[in-house]
């Protein structure tokens, strides 16, 4: 079935530590890719987004994205975290292909300790 | 983002009562989608509209379920005869569309929780 994954269901991280957040999509056609990041007791903001162009995206607070179209990836990842990045955090495809909304993985919560 | 605006933020119901939930789109926003939150399973697309029109209602459950996004006033997702499987989260989002093309981004409500007893 047609679906977005998210590998990891809970991460934790002292700050500092680099962080990656698989990823993957099953959807053909063209994709739009999004990541949205739920603080405790807020709305998804948006974290990053890529339509097309260069493959590899920067977010807001010093997230990026890498787009790997062959290995239909869209890993979230920031060099050195900080216990305000507790958070979950959403992939999202749109798909010209799967129909007119976005649609997004399970969501993987992120713990930092100080 | 305060632009989408939902209400209740918290709405308890018992058992085979209606719920409704409201929600305004952003300023100069045509398009509203409505998700469904529940733990460990991330959002659930249920519906998306615009003025007057459903557009994909793929994701709504057939019974009990409704929704509209009437011309003037906010977009309504109702519940009818609610049943505790009923509790959840559920958001709204709205959408620019530019050039008349749904890229796909969307910008959240901060929720409504529905509480059924």
């Amino acid at each position: 079935a047609q679906s977005v994954s998210q590998h990891n269901h809970h991460v934790i991280l002292s700050e500092a530590a680099s962080l990656e957040l698989g990823c993957n999509y099953s959807y053909g056609g063209t994709v739009n890719l999004f990541w949205y990041v739920q603080y405790p007791g807020q709305h998804l903001q948006l974290l990053l987004k890529y339509f097309s162009g260069d493959p590899l995206v920067k977010g807001i607070k010093g997230f990026e994205a890498e787009f790997i179209k062959s290995k239909f990836s869209f890993n979230l990842r920031k060099p050195s975290v900080q216990w305000s990045d507790t958070a979950e955090y959403f992939c999202a495809v749109i798909s010209n292909q799967a129909g007119t909304a976005l649609i997004f993985g399970k969501g993987t919560t992120l713990s930092v300790s100080s | 983002n305060a632009g989408v605006m939902q209400n209740p933020r918290h709405l308890v119901r018992r058992r085979g009562q209606e719920a409704r939930l409201r929600c305004s789109p952003m300023k100069g926003h045509s398009h509203v989608y409505w998700y469904r939150q529940l733990p460990e399973e991330g959002l659930k697309f249920m519906v998306y509209l615009q003025k007057e029109n459903i557009i994909d209602e793929s994701g709504m459950p057939k019974e009990r379920f409704s929704a509209e996004f009437p011309k003037e006033g906010p977009s309504i997702l109702r519940i009818q005869q609610v049943v505790r499987g009923d509790s959840a989260a559920y958001f709204c989002a709205s959408s620019p569309i530019l050039a008349g093309v749904n890229t796909g981004e969307l910008f959240f409500g901060e929720g409504s929780r529905l509480t059924v007893l």
